[in-house]
């Protein structure tokens, strides 16, 4: 039982670049969440999703959008990337207790 | 003011000490209480539920206050391995499908 899988792990990318964090849970949860964690800040919500097909802006949206493909899926992309957003980001699903991916650990140079 | 509040610590505690932690929230129409243990450069995962007539699991006891809106952790007989970061996480509406809020967590290192 994989719980919840997030790709990639390690990211290095460019200033101005984009890319996708992918995350799928095989918990059959409805409830699927992408946080960014930075030292002395804790984990801080993105956007989360309630249920397939619906999502919502958390404390901190700006500069990502999302997609929840599916049940499954649900992913992150930063469309320009900017050096603010150096961070790990955690997907997490959840139906009473969250689970949590590995994490992405992205630096942005 | 923040919605979910933690010292930061750290408590550098020695083996078989009791360490208590307190996490205060603002949204007093909140439901859902959980602590959460987070080890070094890993991912958080869920170290106890919170209920409103405090719970018990071995060595960790917690206890929730709604007139103060406040929560705690109770460790007893601290053991090295409880060293990590624990995470006060708030679900600020009823219902089990909206945001988790998390402190920014307590630092603990247990020593020999």
């Amino acid at each position: 039982n994989a719980g919840v899988t997030q790709t990639p792990k390690f990211q290095v990318l460019k200033t101005g670049q984009s890319m996708t964090l992918q995350c799928a849970q095989d918990m059959n949860h409805n409830s699927m969440y992408w946080y960014r964690q930075d030292p002395g800040m804790g984990l801080r919500l993105i956007y989360y999703s309630a249920s397939e097909g619906t999502t919502d802006k958390g404390e901190v949206p700006n500069g990502y959008n999302v997609s929840r493909l599916n049940k499954r899926e649900f992913s992150l992309r930063l469309e320009s990337a900017a050096p603010s957003q150096t961070s790990v980001y955690f997907c997490a699903s959840r139906d009473t207790e969250a689970f949590f991916g590995q994490g992405t650990r992205l630096t942005v140079v | 003011r923040k919605e979910v509040e933690q010292d930061p610590g750290p408590f550098n505690v020695p083996e078989g000490a009791t360490v208590a932690f307190n996490c205060t929230y603002s949204n007093s129409a909140s439901q859902s209480f959980f602590w959460y243990r987070q080890d070094c450069r890993k991912e958080p995962k869920l170290l106890m539920s919170v209920y409103s007539s405090g719970n018990e699991d071995g060595r960790f006891t917690a206890q929730l206050n709604r007139a103060s809106q406040y929560i705690s952790l109770l460790i007893r007989d601290s053991k090295l391995s409880d060293s990590a970061t624990y995470l006060c996480v708030v679900n600020p509406f009823p219902g089990g499908y909206n945001k988790l809020i998390f402190g920014a967590g307590t630092r603990l290192a247990v020593h020999p």
